[in-house]
């Protein structure tokens, strides 16, 4: 079936620095999301793409929908703490009459004061 | 408003015994999913109900079983937990299902469930 690859699976910054985590599939999506998930919390929706080549902005954070729509980029400016998280890329798979979400295995991101 | 609310917040089960998982959502989503989360792969589907009075397998749906009880509620069943169910559960809404995606899902805050 279809899946999505993240990178990295994890990243330790400094407070201030920038952040770049790419999601990747061998298939193409109409849609691409982000969500952010903080401990002991649902995930939480940040950014929804739904055109090749469409860069959307949420604050300090900015995603992009890949050309070829196989793969999405999230970046992140100027981190703060509260930055921490795990953050998933997700896409719609169309089976059984029926649009189902799958998710990325996931980057745990780290901020240090 | 709650959103999505799910019971227990936490559970410990011995292997063979069963539960039940909890979740309602206040927002009158016609969408309902089951979503299990280990460590290094992500969120994995379940089951999912597309409407009211509908049930259709996910991913990974042996060893559970749904019921979407009315539009509010959607609740999975363990009937024999084994310890590989040791996961986070998370239920999640969202008002579209069917032709493009353009309905983000909304997810509750898990049930962190142990099977020794």
């Amino acid at each position: 079936g279809q899946q999505l690859n993240q990178s990295p699976q994890s990243m330790f910054i400094q407070e201030g620095e920038d952040v770049s985590m790419n999601c990747t599939s061998s298939s193409i999506f109409n849609t691409w999301l982000w969500y952010k998930q903080e401990p002991g919390e649902g995930p939480v929706l940040l950014i929804a793409l739904y055109k090749a080549g469409e860069l959307t902005s949420n604050g300090r954070l900015t995603a992009q929908f890949g050309i070829t729509r196989k793969d999405s980029f999230l970046n992140i400016s100027a981190s703060i703490p509260s930055d921490v998280g795990i953050y998933f890329c997700a896409g719609p798979t169309f089976s059984g009459g029926y649009n189902k979400l799958i998710f990325g295995a996931g980057t745990r991101l780290a901020v240090h004061p | 408003n709650a959103g999505v609310t799910q019971t227990p917040k936490f559970q410990v089960l011995k292997t063979g015994q069963s539960m039940t998982l909890q979740c309602a959502q206040d927002m009158n989503h016609n969408s309902m999913y089951w979503y299990r989360q280990d460590p290094g792969m992500g969120l994995r589907l379940i089951y999912y109900s597309a409407s009211e009075g509908t049930t259709d397998k996910g991913e990974v749906p042996n060893g559970y079983n749904v019921s979407r009880l009315n539009k509010r509620e959607f609740s999975l069943r363990l009937e024999s937990a084994a310890p590989s169910q040791t996961s986070v559960y998370f239920c999640a809404s969202s008002s579209i299902v069917r032709s493009s995606y353009n309905s983000p899902l909304h997810f509750g805050n898990g049930t962190r469930l142990t099977v020794t």
